[in-house]
């Protein structure tokens, strides 16, 4: 039912740790990205899919690698875990580009 | 340089008060633009989609206006409840979508 889901919901894990963060719609949109919300609640876009194709890529750290498996899907994993890491990314979606947006739920990532 | 910002940051009214969330961008040439609002620890619920070719979208006690040519938005909330309380969040669609820092607003019964 949910249109936008991540998984997981919280992630905790110790510096230098690589993890992944999935998530998946069923809107049937084409296009997908990802937000990384910091601890002053800023929303700050770290990537864009549209159609598996990598669109935009913010100055984001090449530790951070997304893989887009299906227009469906938009995963994105993090290597060499650092504490400056934690914060809360959200995936979310839209029709087109330009479209209105809906947002996964979000993953709290702690790293400790 | 794309950039929303939100003004005021924070705003406490008393139960049943109309209020207004402003909201300005540079460069007016913008596809949408989208209110959202976020409660604690929880993710963004879409509130109003605003294309840019619209002056402004009505839903429920919640009233939303485009001026494109000043590079604003307003967010109307009438007749407000505690409910209400929560961080409104302004976006704009150029490229992809930009937000503001948001209004964190609380509503006091």
């Amino acid at each position: 039912d949910t249109a936008v889901s991540q998984t997981p919901k919280y992630l905790v894990t110790q510096m230098g740790n690589d993890k992944s963060i999935k998530c998946e719609q069923n809107l049937g949109h084409d296009t997908m990205y990802w937000y990384k919300q910091d601890s002053k609640k800023f929303l700050k876009i770290m990537f864009s899919y549209n159609n598996k194709e990598l669109i935009i890529n913010e100055t984001v750290p090449n530790r951070f690698s997304p893989k887009s498996p299906d227009k469906a899907h938009l995963n994105l994993h993090i290597n060499s875990l650092e504490l400056g890491d934690s914060a809360v990314y959200f995936c979310a979606s839209s029709p087109v580009r330009w479209g209105g947006y809906t947002f996964g739920s979000g993953t709290r990532l702690t790293v400790v | 340089k794309q950039e929303v910002t939100q003004i005021p940051a924070a705003l406490s009214v008393p139960e049943g008060e109309n209020l207004v969330l402003n909201c300005s961008f540079t460069d007016s040439a913008i596809y949408n633009l989208q209110w959202f609002r976020q409660d604690p620890g929880k993710g963004l619920t879409s509130l109003l989609l605003i294309q840019s070719s619209q002056r402004e979208q009505t839903s429920g006690r919640l009233n939303a206006s485009l001026d494109k040519s000043s590079g604003r938005s307003t967010l109307y909330i009438a007749a407000s409840q505690p409910g209400d309380s929560a961080t409104y969040l302004c976006a704009v669609i150029w490229n992809d979508m930009r937000f503001g820092a948001g209004t964190r607003l609380t509503v006091k019964p």
